[in-house]
């Protein structure tokens, strides 16, 4: 069974820039959340999907956003970056039942200059 | 809000010896607790999850125990490896009508030394 794959491994962008991240689940999970990773605030929660609606929502500025797709694929948007949005993005997967671990892919740098 | 401490300090053992990594939680009463691994440049990948109402949890080399009154999990990797080296997360339930939402520490860095 495929992991989650992110694309890009790798993105170098300006401030004021508008970046797009995608992720592709594994087959059969419908819950896709996204999570940003940074050296001094660790692993923080930006949101999550469940069949194609976004269920729950982090502290993070509304120029974070998000989609998710009928094949459960998701998407999520920065829009005017900012220096301090350099942070690894990852995504991870699962089937959306309670207590269901987390699949991680193994994310997106992006980095602002 | 929900918080989450992990030993700081990075762990260095020997190969062989027991390593016992901790997890304290404040302003929660979390459903379960996960523990994830993850080695630089890569995703975490998950190990073992423990409910409320379960004392401790094993998987091979792994066990984590749950203390809701100390409000505290221990993470233990008994025989260890050099390649057990990597960071170990600890994650709670941010929110218990999903899944999706974890609120993780920072992680402990553990090194084992041959």
């Amino acid at each position: 069974k495929a992991g989650v794959t992110q694309t890009p491994r790798y993105l170098i962008k300006t401030r004021g820039q508008q970046v797009t991240l995608s992720c592709s689940p594994i087959s059969g999970h419908r819950s896709v959340s996204w999570y940003q990773q940074t050296p001094g605030q660790g692993l923080q929660f930006l949101f999550e999907y469940f069949s194609e609606t976004q269920r729950n929502k982090g502290n993070f500025p509304g120029r974070f956003s998000g989609r998710q797709f009928s094949n459960s694929r998701s998407e999520m948007n920065v829009s005017t970056l900012e220096l301090g949005d350099s942070a690894l993005y990852l995504c991870a997967s699962s089937p959306g039942l309670l207590n269901s671990p987390l699949h991680f892919g193994n994310g997106t740098r992006l980095t602002v200059t | 809000s929900q918080k989450i401490e992990q030993n700081s300090e990075a762990l260095n053992i020997q190969e062989g010896k027991t390593a016992t990594l901790t997890c304290n939680y404040t302003n929660y009463s979390p459903a379960y607790l996960q523990w994830y691994r993850q080695d630089p440049g890569r995703g975490p990948v998950f190990l073992l999850l423990i409910r409320e109402n379960e004392k401790e949890k094993r998987k091979e080399r792994l066990k984590v125990t749950f203390d809701t009154t100390l409000k505290q999990s221990l993470f233990h990797i008994t025989a260890s490896q050099p390649a057990d080296s990597a960071t170990y997360l600890c994650a709670l339930d941010g929110d218990s009508s999903n899944t999706g939402k974890l609120i993780f520490g920072q992680g402990t860095t553990l090194q084992v030394k041959p």
